[in-house]
């Protein structure tokens, strides 16, 4: 059973506009999470993080929201751009654990 | 600085051979693991390792095997290739308890 779930397997987004990914989880032990964005025939790349003591982190144009008593968690992107379209995977790890989490992905598309 | 490096890139079996997919990283990290990617399913971890001569079991290990001889390497060995192991492989290696950095991947088709 999948403990992290990202519900929406694409979006397109007009370039220049705000994309918006959401990530649901079931563990409630989870207190670390990952968004990695990723390019066909290449390996996930690591976008921005978030602990479960922040309920934001921001890293320029991304920023990653933590809804804890929701268990969601939504990665921003302002503005969409042309090398913005990839697949993003939400991912979790409990306290001083490893090991990782992942979600389905999401593919972005930005439209010119 | 080449990060994490999986050999070979593409890779085509019958079923029931055997192979190796390799994994070296040049980072020092003590942790590394590998995973699968199918469509529909994300990522999934296959095994991991907490350093030289420590592995474990992963979500999906049943038909893979690991061992880790070195910091460096982490190879995955499939002792007799089925269809349903058709997929796209990742290594990974972590320095803590923070983000992993992958590999580019190793996509392995068995007919």
């Amino acid at each position: 059973d999948q403990q992290v779930k990202q519900n929406s397997p694409s979006l397109s987004v007009q370039e220049g506009r705000i994309s918006i990914l959401n990530c649901d989880y079931t563990n409630s032990m989870f207190d670390y999470f990952l968004w990695y964005k990723k390019y066909p025939a290449e390996g996930p790349t690591f976008l921005i993080s978030i602990s479960s003591i922040k309920d934001k982190n921001e890293d320029g144009r991304f920023t990653v929201f933590l809804n804890k008593s929701a268990k969601h968690l939504s990665l921003h992107i302002v503005p969409s751009q042309p090398g913005d379209s990839a697949v993003y995977f939400c991912a979790a790890s409990e306290t001083n654990d490893y090991k990782l989490s992942f979600g389905a992905g999401t593919t972005v598309t930005v439209r010119a | 600085n080449a990060g994490v490096t999986q050999t070979p890139k593409f890779q085509v079996l019958k079923t029931g051979q055997s192979m190796t997919l390799q994994c070296a990283q040049d980072m020092n990290h003590e942790y590394m693991s590998w995973y699968r990617q199918d469509p529909g399913m994300g990522l999934r971890l296959i095994h991991y390792s907490v350093g030289a001569g420590i592995t474990d079991q992963g979500e999906v290990p049943n038909g893979y095997n690991v061992s880790r001889s070195t910091t460096e390497d982490f190879p995955l060995r499939l002792l007799s290739a089925a269809p349903s192991q058709t997929s796209v492989y990742f290594c990974a290696a972590q320095g803590g308890y923070t983000e992993a950095f992958f590999g580019q991947g190793t996509r392995l088709t068995v007919v």
